[in-house]
């Protein structure tokens, strides 16, 4: 089955202690997404990877990080969480061509005390 | 830069009854629209999505939408809604700034359906 996971599902931490949440799709897609969801404001987007080492800047990039070192895994790290983090986290990937329909994950609800 | 509005924070329908969501977009070239729903405690799904040709789309769950270039709307409609069509509604444009593959959503309507 094609998919998008996300691990973990739920995850409550405290300020400043380092963090990652991990994302794994099996469809062989070059292009993988990062986002945020707080209401009122929509999804929006962290960090994408067009491929293996190539990643960069979405709208809502600060105090995150991401890595590509393998086409299906695309973490995203916290490394000193705030409260201000505190939201539901999307993966996602997209293959190229003409479609950018965008496969999603389960999401991660993240809160940082 | 893109933007997609949908100006209906919240919504309520009887079950039974139609229902349309609206979508405006702001984007300089023909977009590539997308309305996914989110239920609640879960994921987002794709509903449907415009690239090119008829305007009149349909999707899954009894759901379509219809582009218009004139008004710059991708408004989604049902013509009889069901209880379990409560959800969170997400408009999105296509972002095509090269590389970057990316959706643009807006900020969501919340439907409600009274039995």
């Amino acid at each position: 089955e094609a998919q998008v996971t996300q691990n973990p599902r739920y995850l409550i931490t405290v300020t400043g202690k380092k963090l990652t949440v991990t994302c794994s799709q099996n469809m062989n897609h070059e292009y993988m997404s990062w986002y945020r969801q707080d209401p009122g404001l929509g999804l929006r987007q962290i960090y994408y990877s067009m491929n293996v080492e190539v990643t960069d800047k979405g709208d809502v990039p600060e105090g995150y990080k991401v890595s590509r070192k393998e086409k299906r895994n695309f973490p995203l790290i916290l490394e000193s969480p705030s409260p201000n983090q505190t939201s539901l986290y999307f993966c996602a990937s997209t293959g190229t061509g003409g479609s950018y329909e965008q496969y999603f994950g389960p999401g991660t609800r993240l809160t940082v005390t | 830069a893109q933007s997609v509005t949908q100006p209906d924070i919240h919504i309520t329908v009887s079950e039974g009854a139609s229902l349309e969501l609206r979508c405006n977009y702001s984007y300089g070239a023909t977009p590539y629209l997308f309305w996914y729903v989110q239920s609640p405690g879960q994921g987002l799904q794709l509903l449907l999505k415009y690239f090119s040709g008829d305007t009149l789309v349909q999707g899954i769950k009894g759901f379509e939408a219809e582009f218009k270039r004139s008004q710059s709307s991708f408004n989604l409609r049902k013509p009889s809604v069901h209880w379990s069509d409560a959800a969170e509604y997400f408009c999105a444009v296509a972002v095509s700034d090269t590389g970057r593959r990316a959706l643009t959503f807006g900020s969501g309507t919340r439907l409600q359906v009274q039995p």
